[in-house]
C-alpha cells in the first residue's frame, strides 16, 4: 500500500531554513506529482507546491516563490521542501501528498526565537 | 488561480441534524472536488472524491453533489464523531485549492 513518511518536528530560529523530506513506498515513485501542504495552528489548509519527481520540475505558490524549493532524489524514492528565510507565520505542519487520498503524517515545524 | 469560497465557516447543529455545507469556485472545476474530515492533531481525511464518490470505508451519511462550480457535503443525520472541521478542495489544476474549512459544533 501507498506509505508516505516524513521527516520528524524541526524547531528553527527565525532566519533560519528548514528541510522536510518525505519517503514514499508502495506505488512507483515517478508516477505520481508530490504536492506539500502546511496548515498552521488553528488555521485552514494551504497548497505550497508541486513537484513532478520523474523529472523534477517544480511549480510553487506565489506567496512561497522565491522562499520555497523542492527537490527529489529518485534512488531513494525521497521528495524534499527547503523553506528559507523562516519567520514566526511559517510555524505550521507540513504535508506532502500525491493524491486527495495519500497523504504524510504531517512534520510540525516550529519557529521560534 | 481557482479561489475556494466554502460557507458557513462555523455550524452549530445537534446529533441526528442534516447538515449541509457548500462550497463555490472561482471558475468551473468540472467534478474536480474532494471534501475532508479533520480532527485536531490529525492529517485530514478524504470522505468524497470527484464531487460525489464516497471513499471506500465512509459512511453512507455523508454525500456530495454538485459540478462546475457549486459543490455540497451533505452530511444526513449527524453523529458524534462527526463533530469537526471539513475542508473542500479543487484538484482541477495541478495545484490545489482549499476552501477556508466549516467548524461543525455541538449545539
Amino acid at each position: 500500500q501507498v506509505q508516505l513518511v516524513q521527516s520528524g518536528a524541526e524547531v528553527k530560529k527565525p532566519g533560519a531554513s528548514v528541510k522536510v523530506s518525505c519517503k514514499a513506498s508502495g506505488y512507483t515513485f515517478t508516477s505520481y506529482y508530490m504536492h506539500w501542504v502546511r496548515q498552521a495552528p488553528g488555521q485552514g489548509l494551504e497548497w505550497m507546491g508541486i513537484i513532478n519527481p520523474s523529472g523534477g520540475s517544480t511549480s510553487y505558490a506565489q506567496k512561497f516563490q522565491g522562499r520555497v524549493t523542492m527537490t527529489r532524489d529518485t534512488s531513494t524514492s525521497t521528495v524534499y521542501m527547503e523553506l528559507s528565510s523562516l519567520r514566526s507565520e511559517d510555524t505550521a505542519v507540513y504535508y506532502c501528498a500525491i493524491d486527495t487520498l495519500n497523504w504524510g503524517q504531517g512534520t510540525l515545524v516550529t519557529v521560534s526565537s | 488561480d481557482i479561489q475556494m469560497t466554502q460557507s458557513p465557516s462555523t455550524l452549530s447543529a445537534s446529533v441526528g441534524d442534516r447538515v449541509t455545507i457548500t462550497c463555490r469556485a472561482s471558475q468551473s472545476i468540472s467534478s474536480w472536488l474532494a471534501w475532508y474530515q479533520q480532527k485536531p492533531g490529525k492529517a485530514p481525511k478524504l470522505l468524497i472524491y470527484k464531487a460525489s464518490s464516497l471513499e471506500s470505508g465512509v459512511p453512507s451519511r455523508f454525500s456530495g453533489s454538485g459540478s462546475g462550480t457549486e459543490f455540497t457535503l451533505t452530511i444526513s443525520s449527524l453523529q458524534p464523531d462527526d463533530f469537526a472541521t471539513y475542508y473542500c478542495q479543487q484538484y482541477n489544476s495541478p495545484t490545489w485549492t482549499f476552501g477556508q474549512g466549516t467548524k461543525v459544533e455541538i449545539k
